[in-house]
């Protein structure tokens, strides 16, 4: 069965640390794998990374894939509190229209 | 607002009660999905609708679970005789730009008691 594993499950630091942020998969022929944040309702799209090595960056967060390992990382630099929020990994299983989830990592920024 | 918009935010029912939610799209889409979140998961995929029809249910969708899309628009979701179990936040989605990067909407969070 697919499956994605997310650590760590809960991180704190303070404003202006850098994270880091882990997803590891397994799934039946790997199409790509998406990041999305969620504050407090609607998960909202961070990324889509479907080719290894290749970083996508958006401000202060980027992330890249690694297809022979396995695992995807979320960097965010120079937090701030408006970072605080659960980051959700998620993969589409192969010829399956469904998105399979990881169970987040909650970030939270002390000021 | 996010493209997609739920009703109701929330809902508190007894056990053994029908509920049913509503999700409304803003733009249309071909594509409309329901997915259920319980406190410290993901979302998990319930169902999805290409268009009218609904093409994959979720094992976790039991025979109290009906979904509909009559038109092709809006989507509602019925749960017949709740049980405690079925407590959750219900997530409905469409696609943005390419097939996964979906827009979510708030959701509508259930609490059986």
């Amino acid at each position: 069965e697919d499956k994605v594993v997310q650590s760590p499950l809960s991180l704190v630091v303070h404003e202006g640390d850098t994270v880091t942020l882990n997803c590891s998969y397994e799934v039946t022929n790997f199409r790509s794998l998406l990041w999305y944040k969620q504050e407090k309702k609607a998960p909202t799209f961070l990324f889509m990374l479907t080719s290894s090595g290749i970083e996508k960056k958006s401000g202060r967060l980027s992330s890249i894939l690694d297809k022979k390992e396995l695992f995807s990382i979320l960097n965010i630099t120079a937090t701030q509190t408006g970072d605080s929020a659960v980051y959700l990994c998620a993969v589409p299983p192969f010829g399956n229209e469904k998105l399979t989830f990881g169970t987040g990592t909650r970030l939270t920024i002390i000021p | 607002d996010t493209g997609v918009s739920q009703n109701p935010r929330h809902k508190i029912t007894k056990r053994g009660q029908n509920v049913t939610f509503r999700c409304d799209p803003i733009s249309e889409h071909n594509r409309l999905y329901w997915y259920r979140q319980t406190l410290g998961q993901g979302p998990e995929f319930l169902t999805y609708f290409q268009n009218e029809a609904q093409l994959e249910k979720s094992r976790l969708l039991s025979d109290r679970f009906s979904a509909e899309r009559p038109k092709g628009s809006f989507s509602t979701l019925e749960i017949q005789r709740t049980e405690q179990g079925d407590s959750a936040m219900y997530l409905c989605a469409t696609p943005r730009d390419s097939l996964y990067s979906y827009t979510f909407g708030s959701g509508t969070r259930l609490t059986v008691v």
